[in-house]
Parts: C-alpha cells; sequence; structure tokens
C-alpha cells in the first residue's frame, strides 16, 4: 500500500492550489480517503474526506466552502482544491486511507504547503 | 468540532508503564467504539497504532493497548522504550460523521 502526495509549495494569500494523491497497491475505489494537516510545531488536524463513489463529502466545519475533496477512482487519485488560502492554511498535507471510524491505515508521506507573500 | 483534550506531555522510565488521555464529548469519544491512536516521530507521518479503542493494527507490539470509559479514551504503554518517545495523537469518529484528533501528546523516556 502506498499513498504519494504532490502538489504542495509557495502560494501567495488569497491563491489557489490542488493537491493531488496517487494510491497504489490496493483497490483504491474500495475505500475512503482523507486529507489530514499538520501546522509546523503543531497536531494532527483532519481536513475532509469522501466516500468510494465519491457521492457523500465531509469537511471539518470551518474549511467548508474553501476547500473541495474530490476523487478519481480511474487514476487511482484523490485531490484537494484549496481556494482563498490564508497564513493559516501553512501545513502538511497528509493523505490517508480510512477504515470505519477512522483513518491513516496507513498515511503518506506529506506535501508542504506554505502560504505567504 | 473541538479538538480532543490531551496533556501536553508525560513521562517515563524505561521499563515503565504508562497512560495518555484523551477527553471528548457524547458527540465524539463517548458516541461510539470509534477511538483511534497514532504515533509520530519529529518529521516523519504518524503512525496508526490502535482502532476502534484497543484493537492493533498487525505489527504492532501488544504493549500498546487502548480503553474507553464515557467521553474519556486511554492508551497504555507497558515495558517502556527508548523507542516509544515519540508524539501520540488520538482521533475519534462524530456523530456528524466527521473525524477529530486530539491536541497531541509529547512522551518523553527518561
Amino acid at each position: 500500500v502506498q499513498l504519494v502526495e504532490s502538489g504542495g509549495g509557495l502560494v501567495q494569500p488569497g491563491g489557489s492550489l490542488r493537491l493531488s494523491c496517487a494510491a497504489s497497491g490496493f483497490t483504491f475505489s474500495a475505500y475512503y480517503m482523507s486529507w489530514v494537516r499538520q501546522a509546523p510545531g503543531k497536531g494532527l488536524e483532519w481536513v475532509a474526506n469522501i466516500k468510494q463513489d465519491g457521492s457523500d463529502k465531509y469537511y471539518v466545519d470551518y474549511l467548508k466552502g474553501r476547500f473541495t475533496v474530490s476523487r478519481d477512482n480511474a487514476k487511482n487519485s484523490l485531490y484537494l482544491q484549496m481556494n482563498s488560502l490564508r497564513a493559516e492554511d501553512t501545513a502538511v498535507y497528509y493523505c490517508a486511507r480510512d477504515r470505519v471510524g477512522a483513518t491513516g491505515d496507513p498515511w503518506g508521506q506529506g506535501t508542504l504547503v506554505i502560504v505567504s507573500s | 468540532q473541538s479538538a480532543l483534550t490531551q496533556p501536553a506531555s508525560v513521562s517515563g522510565s524505561p521499563g515503565q508503564s504508562i497512560a495518555i488521555s484523551c477527553t471528548g464529548t457524547s458527540s465524539d469519544v463517548g458516541a461510539y467504539n470509534f477511538v483511534s491512536w497514532y504515533q509520530q516521530y519529529p518529521g516523519k507521518a504518524p503512525k496508526f497504532i490502535i482502532f476502534d479503542v484497543n484493537k492493533r493494527p498487525s505489527g504492532v507490539p501488544n504493549r500498546f493497548s487502548g480503553s474507553k470509559s464515557g467521553n474519556t479514551a486511554s492508551l497504555t504503554i507497558s515495558g517502556l522504550q527508548a523507542e516509544d518517545e515519540a508524539d501520540y495523537y488520538c482521533c475519534s469518529y462524530t456523530t456528524s460523521s466527521t473525524l477529530v484528533f486530539g491536541g497531541g501528546t509529547k512522551l518523553t523516556v527518561l
């Protein structure tokens, strides 16, 4: 099982970024998938997840409307579209496979997003 | 969706047992038996070590155990080893179908 994130980088406040997560080694379409972030020196924060077929999506309340999770099962890929980025969105963003009632089984290596002018 | 409450730090000597608490509410920890725990070394991705309150993924030593009473879950590490020094996070499923993490606990092995 492998999860590899990409798409991080430096972006100006107010800008947008799309993160990708390439999955391999398991049947991607059979699992919920999550995004979890970790600001520098801070704890883990669950961001969002998406159902196997993409029909249901859940978000932490304060990111609804700015962040959008999606997936392409044909490409074994998970995405996070991030808009109107703020300095406080600076973090390592992890892709993770869910199990019932939990996430992180396993985690990707993370991709760093820095929001700064 | 407030973060679950964990102690900022705990410590113990090699061979001892320590427990890390994780306190939530009746809308998360107390609602379901869906509490999970993660171990994280500096600069590394977290590792899944406990799920469904007290189950261990394959490969996780049985020195790691979990429990729950009401709105509080606990991770116990017995026979503490130097390699256990890391940050530990709890996580719970919520009645809103979301997940919420604790603030994290730094374990120091003296």
